[in-house]
């Protein structure tokens, strides 16, 4: 079974900063990766999505994330951050090529950004 | 844009009350998820839904919990008899055929007191 690690549980940051924060994922096979983004009471929304083809992907609101599969990482990165980015973020892989995959979720990352 | 909608948006229970979560998905997708997030935790999956069969289970999705696709438009998830441990975002998500990207309600959340 698939499993999703997320070292960083709280990160704070200020205004400008950049942003990384770690996934690990434990999988032999095929795996489709995502990050998402649940700001405070709402639900969850995609950030952006790794499928195939070129590792590193843009998702919205200038985040980007690269699949190293060597590594079976998927690190989420933004080169400046805002105070609107405040939320939690969540990594999740879904195994297989089929459409029908459950997704395994990571523990989340709660984001604190300052002014 | 196309949504998964879901109602109630809070359902407060007592104890031992059955619950019904109700999902309208995507009207062209095939396939049906409810997933759970107790506060503070992470998401976890519950049960995956296709061809009006269960095709995948976790551990949590005992015999107090099923669901069903009463029609061409709803997805259910009923809880029988409701914990305690039961309070939590329920969320309702659907893919299609042509991709994994699953595609997420904005959540129910049931307080069980």
């Amino acid at each position: 079974a698939q499993s999703v690690s997320q070292h960083n549980h709280h990160v704070i940051l200020s205004e400008a900063a950049s942003l990384e924060l770690g996934c690990n994922y434990s999988y032999g096979g095929t795996v489709n990766l995502f990050w998402y983004v649940q700001y405070p009471g709402q639900h969850l929304q995609l950030l952006l999505k790794y499928f195939s083809g070129d590792p590193l992907v843009k998702g919205i609101k200038g985040f980007e994330a690269e699949f190293i599969k060597s590594k079976f990482s998927f690190n989420l990165r933004k080169p400046s951050v805002q105070w609107s980015d405040t939320a939690e973020y969540f990594c999740a892989v879904t195994a297989g090529t089929g459409t029908a995959s459950k997704l395994t979720f990571g523990t989340g990352t709660r984001l604190q950004v300052t002014l | 844009e196309p949504e998964v909608t879901q109602t109630p948006s809070h359902q407060v229970t007592q104890m031992g009350q059955e619950v019904i979560l109700r999902c309208v998905p995507i009207s062209n997708h095939l396939y049906f998820y409810w997933y759970r997030q107790i506060l503070g935790q992470k998401v976890e999956f519950l049960v995956s839904f296709y061809n009006n069969e269960i095709s995948e289970k976790s551990e949590i999705f005992d015999d107090q919990f099923s669901v069903e696709r009463p029609d061409g438009s709803n997805f259910t998830l009923k809880i029988r008899s409701t914990k305690l441990e039961d309070s939590a975002m329920y969320f309702c998500a659907s893919t299609g055929t042509g991709s994994p990207e699953a595609f997420f309600g904005q959540g129910t959340r049931l307080t069980v007191v």
